[in-house]
């Protein structure tokens, strides 16, 4: 019954590397979004999607790019991985603009 | 520009006893809303207490409580009777429509 999943939990990869991290809310959200969270424990968005729509695009690399098939997923590619990359990605989902908002429990990537 | 600032990155508290966590914000909206997040050794973002800032009330949550000081732009956790499974970061965040912006978190330690 998890609300907001995201796959996989860990993900230990070599510069250069192509990958990608699901994410999955089972909610009925209408808008999803991806933050990072690095070294420091700072937490930035990323981007947001609102029913399948880009809403929210900060500064991040060409190298990130969301993909969200349906409203109730929003997945994130990312090329040529950098050892900057490494940090805890967090997948959100939310409803009613944001007044129920929930988290999922964080991909640490790791790029080595 | 909204900004969020904990000037705390590290507290520690006695068990049983009260700790506050500071933060203060910076808005030029009057509407908009205003969380404490836990987030613990699991890396599970977990809502502890919101605030809407219309409501002049704080907000309270069983043993957590907020003071929120709107014209102050302050926004203070309080935690009463802290217990061990208190101990985590704890970031405050500031939410306008749909996007979060957080604070670069506290690290609480609760001592036995």
């Amino acid at each position: 019954d998890t609300a907001v999943s995201q796959t996989p939990k860990y993900l230990v990869t070599q510069m250069g590397n192509d990958k990608s991290i699901k994410c999955e809310q089972n909610l009925g959200h209408d808008t999803m979004y991806w933050y990072k969270q690095d070294s420091k424990k700072f937490l930035k968005i990323m981007f947001s999607y609102n029913n399948k729509e880009l809403i929210i695009n900060e500064t991040v690399p060409n190298r990130f790019s969301p993909k969200s098939p349906d409203k109730a997923h929003l997945n994130l590619h990312i090329n040529s991985l950098e050892l900057g990359d490494s940090a805890v990605y967090f997948c959100a989902s939310s409803q009613d603009s944001g007044v129920r908002y929930t988290f999922g429990s964080g991909t640490r990537l790791t790029v080595v | 520009a909204q900004t969020v600032t904990q000037s705390q990155p590290e507290m520690s508290v006695q068990e049983a006893e009260t700790v506050t966590l500071s933060c203060t914000y910076d808005t030029s909206e009057s509407d908009y809303y205003l969380f404490w997040y836990k987030q613990p050794p699991s890396r599970q973002m977990i809502l502890v207490i919101r605030q809407e800032a219309y409501k002049q009330q704080n907000a309270t949550e069983n043993r957590f409580s907020v003071n929120f000081q709107k014209a102050a732009k302050s926004f203070s956790l309080k935690i009463s009777d802290s217990q061990l499974g208190d101990a985590a970061m704890y970031f405050c965040a500031y939410r306008r429509i749909n996007q979060f912006y957080f604070g670069t978190g506290t690290s609480l330690t609760v001592i036995p």
